[in-house]
C-alpha cells in the first residue's frame, strides 16, 4: 500500500492560519487526496477531498500541486476546538482501502 | 451520522478468551472496515469487506478473523485474545459515491 508522510505534531496560537503538509508516496493516478480529523475518544471524520489544484469548503482549504506528490491542508484562524489529530490517508474515491498512519497532532494554544 | 453502531463499547477480558466485536450499519453500505488504534501507531486497517461473504486482509490481520453474513453486520473476532490486542477498535463504512469513510464511536477492548 502507498504511504504518506506528515509531521507528528504542530503547535499554533488561536487565530493563526495552520498549514499541514503531507507527502504521498506512490499515490495512484486515480486516487483522490483526503483529509480526516479526529478528536479524542471519537472516530475520525472527513474534512475535505480533492484531486488536483485547490479545493475549499466551510472548514478548510486543500492545496494540491500539479505533480500530486504532496498536499497541504490549510485551517484558517484556528480555535481551541481545532485541537485534534489530522490524517491524510492514502486512497479515497479511487481506492477501497485507506491507510491512515499516525497523523499530525495539532495543539492550539490560547 | 452514517447509522453505525458498535458493540460492545467497552470490554475487559482475559488472555486466551474469544472476543467478538460487532459493527452494525443501517444504510446498506457495501464496504465496511475494521481498524485498530494504538498510541504511537495511529490507525491501522485490520480487515475489510466489500460485500456479503467477501472480505480481505488489511495491514494487521494476524490474530483476527471477520465475517459478514448480512450487509448490515460486520463481525470482528479474536479467537484467543492476547494483551497485544488491547486497543480501541473502530468500524467504518464507505460512501459509494464520494469514497468518504464514516466511523463508528469505537470499542475499547482491554485484555488482561
Amino acid at each position: 500500500l502507498a504511504k504518506t508522510t506528515q509531521p507528528i505534531s504542530m503547535d499554533s496560537y488561536e487565530g493563526q492560519e495552520v498549514n499541514i503538509t503531507c507527502s504521498h508516496n506512490n499515490i495512484a493516478t486515480n486516487d483522490y487526496i483526503t483529509w480526516y480529523q479526529q478528536f479524542p475518544s471519537q472516530g475520525p471524520r472527513f474534512i475535505i477531498q480533492g484531486y488536483k489544484t485547490k479545493v475549499t469548503n466551510e472548514v478548510a482549504s486543500l492545496f494540491i500541486p500539479a505533480d500530486r506528490k504532496s498536499s497541504t491542508l490549510s485551517l484558517p484562524r484556528v480555535s481551541l476546538s481545532d485541537t485534534a489529530v489530522y490524517y491524510c490517508p492514502t486512497g479515497g474515491a479511487g481506492s477501497y482501502q485507506l491507510t491512515f498512519g499516525k497523523g499530525t497532532k495539532l495543539s492550539v494554544i490560547p | 451520522d452514517a447509522g453505525i453502531t458498535q458493540s460492545p463499547r467497552h470490554k475487559v477480558t482475559e488472555t486466551g478468551t474469544p472476543v467478538t466485536l460487532r459493527c452494525h450499519q443501517t444504510e446498506n453500505h457495501r464496504y465496511m472496515y475494521w481498524y485498530r488504534q494504538d498510541p504511537g501507531h495511529g490507525l491501522r486497517l485490520i480487515h475489510y469487506s466489500y460485500g456479503v461473504k467477501d472480505t480481505d486482509k488489511g495491514e494487521v490481520s494476524d490474530g483476527y478473523s471477520v465475517s459478514r453474513s448480512k450487509t448490515e453486520d460486520f463481525l470482528l473476532t479474536l479467537e484467543s485474545a492476547t494483551s497485544s490486542q488491547t486497543s480501541v477498535y473502530f468500524c467504518a463504512v464507505r460512501d459509494r459515491d464520494t469514497g468518504e469513510l464514516f466511523f463508528g464511536e469505537g470499542s475499547r477492548l482491554t485484555v488482561l
